[in-house]
């Protein structure tokens, strides 16, 4: 079973923080992905990368930065915390590009900016 | 950018009763399409997908779902719901012209069910 692992389930950070997320997956997929989940908003795509070092903007990347120097862990970065920044965090991985096959996710992380 | 417009943030359904969870897209393509579930407190899991082929598509724990493409839809539909469907579903669809990577998903719909 192809495992994505989130390393904080809850964090609380001060706004102007420098806040890492990171994402770690075990099945050597090429495709990683960031989103975040908010109440009606449903998922929205912060960034994605298709290979070490390759990332593409999302529809959200404002405010937000990733890093892939190895294949299996993609860290979201928040340069400057912000309270509109409070949210579900959600990571995902794939063995093709959207739709081929299947997404598979981590259990979240839950951000909370004061 | 494709959109995907789920209706109904909130559904409740009796025990053994059908469940019915609409998704509309917005595309003159085609794309594929996708129901994920989410049960407490965890990541997503993939139910169903349709790429190409039979409209109607059968998925985990008894869900189907059947692509119309004169209306684009694709509602998930269950004949009778039980407690542990519980849970917020979301639909979602990837840009066969665009070529994006990722999927785009829709606002989800939690769904609840009575004893």
């Amino acid at each position: 079973d192809v495992k994505v692992t989130q390393s904080s389930r809850y964090l609380v950070k001060r706004t102007g923080e420098k806040v890492f997320l990171e994402c770690v997956q075990d099945m050597d997929h090429e495709n990683m992905f960031w989103y975040r989940q908010d109440p009606g908003l449903g998922l929205r795509l912060i960034y994605f990368s298709y290979d070490v070092k390759m990332k593409e903007k999302g529809d959200i990347p404002e405010g937000y930065s990733v890093s892939r120097e190895k294949k299996e862990r993609f860290s979201l970065i928040l340069e400057s915390a912000s309270t509109n920044q409070t949210s579900m965090y959600l990571c995902a991985s794939s063995l093709q590009g959207a739709g081929n096959s299947p997404l598979h996710f981590g259990n979240g992380t839950r951000l909370t900016v004061t | 950018a494709q959109s995907v417009t789920q209706l109904g943030s909130h559904v409740s359904v009796s025990e053994g009763a059908l469940v019915l969870l609409r998704c509309n897209y917005s595309s003159s393509v085609p794309p594929y399409l996708f129901w994920y579930v989410q049960y407490p407190n965890q990541g997503l899991q993939l139910l169903l997908k349709y790429t190409t082929g039979a409209t109607l598509v059968k998925g985990i724990n008894g869900f189907e779902a059947e692509f119309k493409k004169s209306e684009t839809s694709f509602h998930l539909t269950k004949p009778s719901a039980h407690m542990s469907d519980a849970a917020e579903y979301f639909c979602a669809v990837s840009e066969t012209d665009t070529g994006r990577r990722a999927l785009t998903f829709g606002s989800g719909t939690r769904l609840q069910v009575q004893p």
